[in-house]
């Protein structure tokens, strides 16, 4: 089914451990943005992308990078995890088409302990 | 600074009642609305977009109503199903925001359950 995939979907990490989250959509869409989803904080803007080597900041970036390795891809990386990272993290894309919105992968439960 | 609130945070009725839920914002300035459904552990489910121009979209038994000017869009959902539990969550569009790239604002959702 044509979509948003995100690998992996459960993960645990140790403090200061990395990793790399992994997120391809299929529906020739140009903008990809990454989420994370805390209880009573809702969803909150991570980093996004408008277009194939372009990434900008989002509400909380810190301890974060991305990077946009194509259309299809969008991956998101924390290069020393920390507990306070233990979240969902989706990751979307949307298209020019107003009548759409946004399309959301099926997230990746993240624990760092 | 666009706020997005959903009240109430949960809502727990009976199968086969119809029932509404609420969102609101602050800044009217809106491109569109999307409403989702998140079942727990899963993903968002797109289930209606409204553009700013228009009052309501159906899709099957849910409804949702857009009233630009004073900030609210409400969800409404007939003859209510236990499979209707999950949370529903609201996001608004910026209105300067064309082509593809735009940051959606999303409200905290409610928790709607469904009791056989």
């Amino acid at each position: 089914n044509a979509g948003v995939t995100q690998t992996p979907k459960f993960q645990v990490l140790k403090t200061g451990q990395s990793m790399t989250l992994q997120c391809a959509q299929d529906m020739n869409h140009n903008s990809m943005y990454w989420y994370r989803q805390d209880p009573g904080m809702g969803l909150r803007l991570i980093y996004y992308s408008a277009s194939e080597g372009t990434t900008d900041k989002g509400e909380v970036p810190n301890g974060y990078n991305v990077s946009r390795l194509n259309k299809r891809e969008f991956s998101l990386r924390l290069e020393s995890a920390a507990p306070s990272q233990t979240s969902v993290y989706f990751c979307a894309s949307s298209s020019d088409a107003s009548v759409r919105g946004y399309t959301f992968g099926s997230g990746t439960r993240l624990t760092v302990v | 600074k666009q706020e997005v609130t959903q009240i109430p945070a949960a809502l727990s009725v009976p199968e086969g009642e119809n029932l509404v839920l609420n969102c609101s914002f602050t800044d009217s300035a809106i491109y569109n609305l999307q409403w989702f459904r998140q079942d727990p552990g899963k993903g968002l489910t797109s289930l209606l977009l409204i553009q700013s121009s228009q009052r309501e979209q159906t899709s099957g038994r849910l409804n949702a109503s857009l009233d630009k000017s004073s900030g609210r869009s409400t969800l409404y959902i007939a003859a209510s199903q236990p499979g209707d539990s999950a949370t529903y969550l609201c996001a608004v569009r910026p209105q300067n925001s064309g082509g593809s790239n735009y940051k959606l604002t999303f409200g905290k959702g409610t928790l709607l359950t469904v009791n056989p």
